[in-house]
């Protein structure tokens, strides 16, 4: 299956912001997404960027996209105490199926 | 829209008993996914619906597992001889045809002793 990394750990302070990074491997990638997952919760779908655009923007997240290096990350403003969680990033194939990174778990200190 | 349901919410069995799971879709949605998650993962694809049609299934989906889908609508997923390792989170989510997203249900936790 297609590879995509995440860092395990993030820890930042309440208010300032948060950058969760990923890598893919599948160049035929046509969207990329974020969802989060609070404990024994299903995922919830953040954002999700087309491959051809490098930004997007949606209230306090920013999706960035580095086709060329296969790099994607996702910035939260003003970071706050509910933002903990875990966040995936994952890609959707050419054929439709999914694949998921293992997971950057976001602690937000107070 | 009351969202995609999944039930159980949770499950504890013992090795060698069969389970079944079961996934109410988005109404109008035709695509319907099963994935499994363990502890400290992400979501591995097992397999996917078109309508009924089970369009793919992954390496991960022995033959002890089967799942099915005969109106289109909601889906179950069975697993025969439950053992230790099938212990996961089995989750659901559904989309429209060539919709960009997939909306997740809240999830099968399973337990097998």
């Amino acid at each position: 299956g297609e590879d995509v990394e995440q860092s395990l750990f993030l820890s930042v302070r309440e208010g300032d912001s948060s950058v969760i990074n990923c890598t893919y491997t599948d160049s035929s990638s046509t969207y990329l997404y974020w969802y989060k997952q609070e404990p024994g919760a299903g995922l919830q779908l953040l954002t999700y960027i087309f491959s051809n655009m490098d930004m997007k923007q949606d209230q306090r997240l920013t999706v960035l996209l580095n086709k060329k290096d296969k790099h994607l990350s996702l910035r939260i403003a003003d970071t706050q105490t509910g933002d903990s969680a875990i966040y995936f990033c994952a890609e959707r194939s050419n054929f439709n199926k999914f694949y998921f990174g293992s997971g950057t778990k976001l602690n937000v200190k107070p | 829209d009351t969202g995609v349901s999944q039930d159980p919410r949770h499950k504890i069995t013992k090795r060698g008993q069969n389970v079944t799971f079961r996934c109410d879709p988005i109404s109008e949605h035709n695509r319907l996914y099963w994935y499994r998650q363990t502890l400290g993962q992400g979501p591995e694809f097992l397999t996917y619906f078109q309508n009924e049609a089970q369009l793919e299934k992954s390496r991960l989906l022995s033959d002890r597992f089967s799942a099915e889908r005969p109106k289109g609508s909601f889906s179950t997923l069975e697993i025969q001889r439950t053992e230790q390792g099938d212990s996961a989170m089995y989750l659901c989510a559904s989309s429209l045809d060539y919709q960009e997203t997939q909306y997740f249900g809240p999830g099968t936790r399973l337990l097998v002793l």
